[in-house]
């Protein structure tokens, strides 16, 4: 069975620090996506990325960069110069080949940053 | 831009009560889905459509039926709410899952409380 673990539930940091969100999954599946969502206070979760099993380039948006390494079976997400509106609840998320849109989701972690 | 679309955003009912939620989607998508937040849970799949006229259960279907009612409106329905199903409900919405994208558009939440 698929599981996400997301062990930091709370981080607080202040404006302009770096961050790094942690993720670890495990699945059974060969071929599998990785998600991050963020929930800002509004409530609506937002797609940040999607990862394929088959590629491990991490990948850099702006200040948000994601690193994935499946020696580790973790996906990790940094923000860079973090800024008060980063705060937010973020889920990673784990979907398996023959799940079609169906994520399984880890617990989240909310991320408070202070001016 | 409506995206996904859920309603009444509160409600508070007393146990054995029963009520229905209802999501509608402007996006033509083909998939919807009905998710639970909990606290240090992450989001958990009740049911889902695939597409019209078809749904399934997800990992917490107990306590909850879903009507797909066309393309656009999906709806979960509490026949007997009890104290466990107070939760923040989620709908969501995306392509068909043959055309595998993992980007679900996500309500705004639905807040339930179960006295």
């Amino acid at each position: 069975a698929q599981k996400v673990t997301q062990a930091q539930t709370e981080i607080s940091v202040v404006e302009k620090e770096d961050v790094t969100l942690d993720c670890v999954y495990e699945t059974r599946d060969t071929t599998y996506y990785l998600f991050w969502y963020k929930q800002p206070p509004s409530g609506e979760l937002v797609f940040l990325i999607r990862r394929n099993s088959f590629d491990e380039q991490n990948e850099i948006s702006g200040r948000y960069s994601w690193n994935f390494q499946k020696s580790t079976s973790s996906f990790n997400f940094t923000i860079t110069a973090s800024q008060v509106v980063d705060s937010a609840v973020y889920f990673c998320a784990l979907s398996e080949n023959n799940a079609g849109n169906m994520l399984t989701f880890g617990g989240g972690t909310r991320l408070m940053v202070k001016p | 831009n409506a995206g996904v679309t859920q309603t009444p955003k509160f409600q508070v009912l007393k146990t054995g009560q029963s009520m229905t939620l209802q999501c509608a989607q402007d996006m033509n998508h083909n998939s919807m889905y009905w998710y639970r937040q909990d606290p240090g849970m992450g989001l958990r799949l009740i049911y889902y459509s695939a597409s019209e006229g078809t749904t399934d259960k997800g990992e917490v279907p107990n306590g909850y039926n879903v009507s797909r009612l066309n393309k656009r409106e999906f709806s979960l329905r509490l026949e007997s709410a009890a104290p466990s199903q107070t939760s923040v409900y989620f709908c969501a919405s995306s392509e068909d899952p043959s055309l595998y994208t993992g980007e679900l558009f996500f309500g705004e939440g639905s807040r339930l409380t179960v006295l």
